[in-house]
């Protein structure tokens, strides 16, 4: 199974602040990635699918990079509501596979 | 407006099995996968395997192999999750979620608790 690594674990942060989670994938994907975004008690929401592409809704602040084993998840300009655990997941191939996820914290 | 709704928290014995429900509404059954992901307290998220209601196809996590099976109601654009031979490893809140494919998941259910003591 592909293994993804997600960096940092946790990170601290403020309002108005840009913030970088990084995905790493143990082999080639492609472009086959997708990230979600998840908050206490509520099922993940999905920002980002091939790796680049905003799905309809989410706010323009998000943004995904690369291709290959390396990819970015941003956010400029943290809002409140974006403090929340993010997670990428591959589909490349099964079975399909997240990171262990990055929660953003209040500073 | 589109739902995932699913059945309310399970608590079972080890051995014992479960079976959690996913009822949909407003978009078509047939034409999305319905895939099946768990987490469990305070950990990440697990893909488990999905269904697909048009061809009853599917495709399980190697780790269930043998526990799990996968299916779905057109009748009543219900999916459903069973698991076998529970254990304390299986506790965990279990999402279905629907996807054009098999690909990424855009719509979720709320969750179901599934509890193993």
């Amino acid at each position: 199974a592909i293994q993804l690594t997600q960096s940092p674990p946790s990170l601290s942060a403020s309002v108005g602040d840009r913030v970088t989670i990084t995905c790493r994938a143990s082999q080639v994907i492609a472009s086959a990635l997708a990230w979600y975004q998840q908050t206490p008690g509520k099922p993940p929401k999905v920002l980002i699918s091939d790796a680049s592409n905003l799905e309809s809704g989410v706010p323009s602040r998000f943004s995904g990079s690369g291709s290959g084993t390396d990819f970015t998840l941003s956010i400029t300009s943290l809002q409140p509501e974006d403090f929340a655990t993010y997670y990428c997941q591959q589909f490349y191939s099964f079975p399909r596979t997240f990171g262990q996820g990055t929660k953003v914290e209040v500073k | 407006q589109l739902q995932l709704v699913q059945s309310g928290p399970e608590v079972r014995k080890p051995g014992a099995s479960v079976k959690v429900s996913c009822k949909t509404s407003g978009y078509s059954f047939a034409t999305y996968i319905i895939t099946w992901v768990r987490q469990a307290p305070g950990q990440g998220l697990e893909w488990l395997g999905y269904v697909n209601p048009y061809s009853g196809g599917s495709n399980y996590v190697e780790s269930l192999q043998g526990r799990v099976t996968m299916t779905t109601d057109t009748s009543t654009k219900t999916a459903y999750l069973d698991l076998d031979n529970l254990t304390s490893g299986d506790t965990a809140v279990y999402y279905c979620a629907r996807g054009l494919s098999t690909e990424w998941f855009d719509y979720w259910g709320q969750g179901t608790l599934v509890t193993v003591s």
